[in-house]
């Protein structure tokens, strides 16, 4: 078993749409949890950072945490084509290197 | 934000030589810098954590005489896939954290090496 599991998808949606990205994980002692989007052929973009459970808001996108279930979910609200991106979930024990999901691939429809 | 640059973004060389790529933090210091190997609708994989002033950390089945990398100073880490060969074909990225966290990631724009 994977130490953090991601379905790669492809995720397409339409635009404006609510989109839901989720990882789950086995480790118990993941602390910090990042989510990253990258485009094309270029490198990670940090998008949101969570240390332990709960909810964080920055403009579209929400990430939330749930350690009990070992589940952490980005939601992106009013969707555009500029979303279309593979996004991966990330997550570390303090001081640790970081344990990458496989990545999402996320297509925005216009 | 943390502003990672890394050179070449592409580069096509011959089997058996050699390339350096470069990467360098431009807006802070980094003390730490890590690479990692990326395939095609693959994920990350760490190959090797860069410290200033010390020899790097490579991860389990990485061959340190093949990729030698060199964090000569608080700015910059360099990659060097020696003897290149085209299984080495592949995109490879590096990261630096801000104020030593290695929970804040920032990573440059990646290299896309091909072997022929």
């Amino acid at each position: 078993q994977k130490e953090v599991e991601q379905d790669p998808g492809p995720l397409s949606v339409p635009e404006g749409a609510i989109v839901s990205l989720n990882c789950t994980y086995s480790n118990s002692a993941f602390q910090y949890f990042m989510w990253y989007r990258q485009y094309s052929r270029k490198g990670p973009e940090l998008l949101m950072y969570t240390y332990s459970s709960g909810n964080k808001e920055d403009g579209r996108f929400t990430a939330q945490v749930d350690k009990s279930s070992k589940y952490i979910s980005l939601f992106i609200r009013d969707s555009q084509p500029s979303d279309s991106a593979t996004y991966l979930c990330a997550m570390s024990v303090r001081g640790n290197k970081l344990v990458f999901g496989a990545g999402t691939i996320l297509r925005v429809k216009s | 934000g943390a502003v990672v640059s890394q050179h070449p973004s592409w580069v096509i060389c011959k089997s058996g030589t050699s390339v350096k790529i470069e990467c360098r933090s431009l807006d802070f210091q980094a003390t730490t810098m890590f690479w990692y190997r990326q395939f095609p609708k693959k994920s990350l994989m760490l190959m090797a954590t860069s410290n200033e002033g010390s020899k790097a950390t490579y991860e389990q089945g990485v061959e340190k005489d093949k990729f030698l990398i060199n964090h000569a100073s608080l700015t910059l880490s360099t990659l060097t896939v020696t003897s290149a060969h085209p299984e080495d074909s592949s995109f490879y990225i590096c990261s630096a954290t801000l104020g030593g966290r290695n929970e804040k990631l920032f990573f440059g724009s990646g290299t896309q090496l091909s072997v022929l």
